[in-house]
């Protein structure tokens, strides 16, 4: 079956703008988090949603939000852009979200912010 | 904030070597999984293990964590220049947030023929 897919792969975007980037699970995974990638910080934790509701979240200013569909579809927003967004912005899921359980990555969204 | 480090930070050994990576961490756990990433490219997930677990295999992957020590390993055996790649450790935090995964810094692998 198929990964987890994120869209858009590669973006380029102006200081003040904002984005919006999607991701959809793996069929079935109901539990679907975003992870920041940066040289400078590495992979953190940015949120994770669970039948539609924001479980958990990550140490990042309120510029970032997201939001999960009712399909367990997902999507990220940063308004508002700076130059230190600029990151590889990762899509993960698992299966019912419990401890025990594997998580998926998705090919990840490159932002560029200029 | 990164849950630990790993070790060494580059490793660069020949086709047919194996090549051992380290993990260290900072707190309880309930699992811990492994991932590599290929250079510009997303998580390839590896293996998964368990706190109550010391071993595991998976083809050419062997994977030991010792809690008492807060450390694991990563033995890549035969590798091959399609290993090359970095590899990540991700501890899941024992606190009930089921999907937060904290990563090590990661272990740049570099496989030559």
């Amino acid at each position: 079956k198929a990964g987890v897919t994120q869209t858009p792969r590669y973006l380029i975007k102006t200081r003040g703008q904002q984005v919006t980037l999607s991701c959809s699970p793996i069929s079935g995974h109901r539990s679907v988090s975003w992870y920041q990638q940066t040289p400078g910080q590495g992979l953190q934790f940015l949120f994770e949603y669970f039948s539609e509701t924001q479980r958990n979240k990550g140490n990042f200013p309120g510029r970032f939000s997201g939001r999960q569909f009712s399909n367990s579809r997902s999507e990220m927003n940063v308004s508002t852009l700076e130059l230190g967004d600029s990151a590889l912005y990762l899509c993960a899921s698992s299966l019912v979200g419990s401890p025990g359980n594997t998580i998926y990555f998705g090919e990840g969204s490159w932002l560029t912010v200029v | 904030s990164q849950q630990g480090e790993e070790d060494p930070q580059a490793l660069s050994i020949q086709e047919g070597e194996n090549a051992t990576m380290n993990c260290s961490y900072k707190t309880s756990i309930n699992n811990l999984q492994w991932y590599r990433q290929n250079s510009g490219r997303g998580l390839v997930h590896l293996i998964l293990i368990r706190s109550n677990e010391r071993e595991k295999h998976s083809g050419r992957l062997r994977v030991t964590l010792d809690t008492s020590k807060k450390s694991s390993s990563l033995l890549i055996t035969a590798s091959r220049a399609a290993d090359t790649a970095s590899y990540f450790c991700a501890t899941l935090l024992n606190t009930g947030t089921a999907s937060k995964l904290t990563f090590g810094t990661g272990t740049r692998l570099q496989v030559t023929l």
